[in-house]
Formats: C-alpha cells, structure tokens, sequence
C-alpha cells in the first residue's frame, strides 16, 4: 500500500516571499500521478498542481512550482510570491496510473497525507 | 457549473441515529468516492464506485455502506451513527482519462453527539 507523509503540519511565510512545501510518499509503483490539493478555510478542495511520474520536467502552474525527485519519492511544492489568499490546508495525495483505462484495479484512488496548514503574513 | 453537489451541509445525529450523505455529479464521470477528512489525518477513502453497478470498500469501510444509485448519483449510509464518525464527509468524482483529477464537492460536516 502507498503512504504519503506530509512532516509539517504548520508553515509560515511572509507575503511576497516564498515557501516550499515538503511531501514524501513510498510506493513500489513505477507509473504514478501526484497532486497537491489547496483547502482554504472554505473547506473546497481546489487542484493545484500534478505531476506525472513519467515525466522528468516539474510541474508549473502560474506563482506554484513542484520539485519531483523520484528516486528520492519527494514531491515539494514552492510558492511564490505568496499571497494572502494562499492561506490554507494544503495536501498532497498519489495516485496510481493502473486504472488510466478501463480495466485497471486502483480506480483512480487518492491516498492523502496529513496536510500542511500555510498562514501567510502581510 | 454545479460539478459535485453534497446535501447536506451540515447534520448533528445522536448515537445510533441513521442517515444518508447525497452525492450528484453532472459531469458525467464514471468512478465516484467518498471520503472522510479528520484533523491530522488527512482524508481516507470510505467507499468507491468505479463504474455504474458496481461499489468497493476503501481504507475505513466499517460503519456505512454505499449505493450507486446511477451513473449520477453516488450515496453514503451510516446506519447506526457512532461518535468516531463525527467528520467531514467529501465527494468525488473523476473520469477514467489518464491524469484526469478528482473534482470534490463542497464537503458534509456531520457531528454525532
């Protein structure tokens, strides 16, 4: 079974500056996806990046950034230029690439870690 | 754009107490999931539906069961509500395409007294 470890509960940051996000996972899978999730106080769960395992390039999106280390099974997230509005749980959760078709046997299954609560300082 | 729409919101249930968690989608996705969100803990999955007619247990099964109702529809039954269910009960929704994520609902805040 796949686990997702998330071993800061709380992180700080100034507004405007930047921030990393730490995730480590261990799974014996090859072919997997990793997400970071945002969950502000609003509880929505809103997508923010994902990356693809088989891809050696880092995911960006806009101020938000991953460093994907595989062999090391990390998965960080940096955001930059932080603002008041990144305030908020953030989670990072795997997923296995065997059901990317009919007839695969995770069924596109989330495993969660514990969840990192971002404040963000003006 | 409604997506993934929970009902309720919110409930507060006294031990032993039934209920039923509704969950829609109009996206018309194949697979659908339930999930419970406990402080330091992340969320787990309950119960899945991977197609229409069909349902598997997650990582924390015991204490409800599910049916999916359509292709639409996906509910979520505590028969007998216990204290240690007392949570945030989401819902999702995703296709079978490749990296497609899961879209969640706005989440069920059940307390059990």
């Amino acid at each position: 079974a796949q686990t997702v470890t998330q071993s800061q509960p709380e992180m700080s940051v100034q507004e405007a500056e930047t921030v990393t996000l730490s995730c480590t996972y261990d799974t014996s899978e090859s072919d997997y996806y990793l997400f970071w999730y945002k969950q502000p106080p609003s509880r929505q769960m809103i997508l923010v990046i994902r990356q693809e395992a088989y891809k050696q390039q880092n995911a960006t999106e806009n101020r938000f950034s991953v460093n994907f280390q595989k062999a090391a099974k990390s998965f960080s997230l940096k955001i930059s230029d932080s603002q008041l509005g990144d305030a908020a749980m953030y989670f990072c959760a795997y997923r296995s690439a065997g059901d990317s078709h009919a007839g695969g046997t995770s069924y596109g299954k989330l495993t969660f870690g514990q969840g990192t609560i971002l404040t963000v300082h003006p | 754009n409604a997506g993934v729409t929970q009902t309720p919101k919110f409930q507060v249930l006294k031990t032993g107490q039934s209920m039923t968690l509704q969950c829609a989608q109009d996206m018309n996705h194949n697979s659908m999931y339930w999930y419970r969100q406990d402080p330091g803990m992340g969320l787990r999955l309950i119960y899945y539906s991977a197609s229409e007619g069909t349902t598997d247990k997650g990582e924390v099964p015991n204490g409800y069961n599910v049916s999916r109702l359509n292709k639409r529809e996906f509910s979520l039954r505590l028969e007998s509500a216990a204290p240690s269910q007392t949570s945030v009960y989401f819902c999702a929704s995703r296709d079978y395409l490749g990296n497609q994520p899961q879209h969640f609902g706005d989440g069920t805040r059940l307390s059990i007294l």
